[in-house]
């Protein structure tokens, strides 16, 4: 158990739709990562939010988006979702936003769009 | 284009055998991660180097980091089932934002 938690753990919705993605950091961790994994695409960045701050973009799409609340968990907004956008979405934590020699990551949202 | 290659993609081998891993880039990296992943669960760091030409040990898996940070390989000493596993190696790119760019991934299966 790495002390990150993700809910929900599957998530099956129709094209169009909307969904959110919870992530909790580990205890004391202040940057939330995330990562989607397909089997084309492998594992990709989306981006990153340090104590509530966007830090960096990765590969997410206009249709994402993320923030960071003040007790750190961190929500992913993926919106007009399309059959390409079925995948596990993972997020990871780190103490810091520098250096981030380590990322703790949770189980993950598996994504099924139909 | 992946900024890190793997290399096998796939790896059966028998109880018992030894083998290696490769990750490969054009990129320098300030430091180099590897993972491994299970099905339906999230990748669990399992090393982190950091200096060119480091080396580093955790019971039967050897890391090595390449001398120009370029490259780094994982190796397996006598395999085991509970070896199984997506093997990921993930690194930061220097002077680059500090955000992980995960390989290709090598898929291991170890046969009892």
């Amino acid at each position: 158990d790495s002390g990150v938690t993700q809910t929900p753990k599957h998530l099956i919705t129709a094209t169009g739709q909307r969904v959110t993605l919870r992530c909790s950091p580990r205890s004391g961790d202040l940057s939330v990562y995330w990562y989607q994994q397909s089997l084309d695409q492998g594992l990709q960045f989306l981006i990153q939010y340090y104590n509530g701050e966007e830090r960096a973009k990765g590969n997410i799409l206009e249709r994402f988006s993320a923030q960071q609340f003040p007790d750190l968990h961190s929500e992913l907004n993926l919106s007009s979702l399309e059959l390409g956008d079925s995948a596990l979405y993972f997020c990871a934590s780190s103490p810091t936003d520098r250096e981030t020699y380590e990322q703790y990551f949770g189980p993950g949202t598996r994504l099924t769009v139909t | 284009t992946q900024l890190l290659e793997q290399s096998p993609q796939f790896l059966s081998i028998q109880e018992g055998e030894n083998l290696t891993v490769y990750c490969n880039s054009s990129s320098v990296f300030s430091s180099l991660q590897w993972y491994r992943q299970e099905p339906g669960e999230g990748p669990v760091l399992l090393v982190t180097v950091v200096t060119g030409g480091e080396v580093k040990k955790l019971k039967r898996l050897t890391f090595q980091f390449g001398d120009a940070r370029k490259d780094s390989s994982l190796h397996i000493t006598a395999a085991q089932p509970g070896d199984t596993g997506l093997y990921l190696c993930a690194g930061i790119i220097v002077a680059g934002a500090n955000n992980l760019f995960f390989g290709t991934g090598t898929r291991l299966t170890v046969i009892p």
